[in-house]
């Protein structure tokens, strides 16, 4: 079945340094692929997305590149910065319109 | 803009107490989910529905209940909490595009905790 695999946290960064969170899926076909932020106590927003092979999505200076090859999502930034701090999930779209979720990656970025 | 709408906030039950977590949404979204979040597993889900008057069992529907009389509305209910229902749960709403099911948009969240 369909299925995500993210890295476990918790990473902690100092602020301006460089960000990968990696994701991998397994899946039949090409799903969606989606990045999720949680800040503390709130539901979750979406970060990012990409409906098909190749595409990058981006937002708020994090990225992410659907790549078939490796079946990854890896999400990047250059330059992290304190109000990153949160929990990151990636997701890919199940055949139903659910959304299946990796276990999350907790961020934590310091001063 | 309320966009996805969950209540209560917070809710302290009993073992064996019922109760029903509302989930209002105001996008005239087609597809809404009720996910369930615990430490160290992600989000699971639990029932979901794809219209108005239907239904169907996600991952984890044991021991759960939902139904979606109205598009804009749809309840999760439990007859008979247990502590293993614990857990903070969300709401999640999407619509059809040309381009398939969009991505999901979250309520805040239910904190449940069963004593």
């Amino acid at each position: 079945g369909n299925s995500v695999t993210q890295m476990e946290g918790p990473v902690t960064l100092s602020e301006e340094a460089f960000l990968t969170i990696n994701c991998t899926y397994t899946a039949t076909g090409y799903p969606s692929l989606f990045w999720y932020v949680q800040y503390p106590e709130e539901g979750l927003q979406l970060l990012l997305k990409a409906t098909k092979a190749d595409d990058k999505g981006s937002n708020k200076g994090f990225e992410a590149t659907y790549r078939k090859e490796t079946t990854s999502f890896h999400l990047e930034k250059g330059s992290v910065q304190v109000s990153d701090s949160a929990v990151y999930f990636c997701a890919l779209r199940g055949s139903q319109g659910n959304l299946i979720f990796g276990k999350g990656t907790k961020l934590s970025v310091k001063p | 803009n309320a966009g996805v709408t969950q209540t209560p906030k917070f809710r302290v039950l009993k073992t064996g107490q019922s109760m029903t977590l509302l989930c209002a949404q105001d996008m005239n979204h087609e597809y809404m989910y009720w996910y369930r979040q615990d430490p160290g597993m992600g989000l699971r889900l639990i029932h979901y529905s794809v219209g108005e008057g239907t239904t169907a069992k996600g991952e984890v529907p044991d021991g759960y209940n939902v139904s979606r009389l109205k598009k804009q509305n749809f309840l999760l209910g439990l007859e008979s909490a247990a502590p293993s229902q614990t857990s903070v749960y969300f709401c999640a709403s999407s619509y059809a595009s040309a381009r398939g099911v969009t991505e999901a948009f979250f309520g805040q969240g239910t904190r449940l905790t069963v004593v």
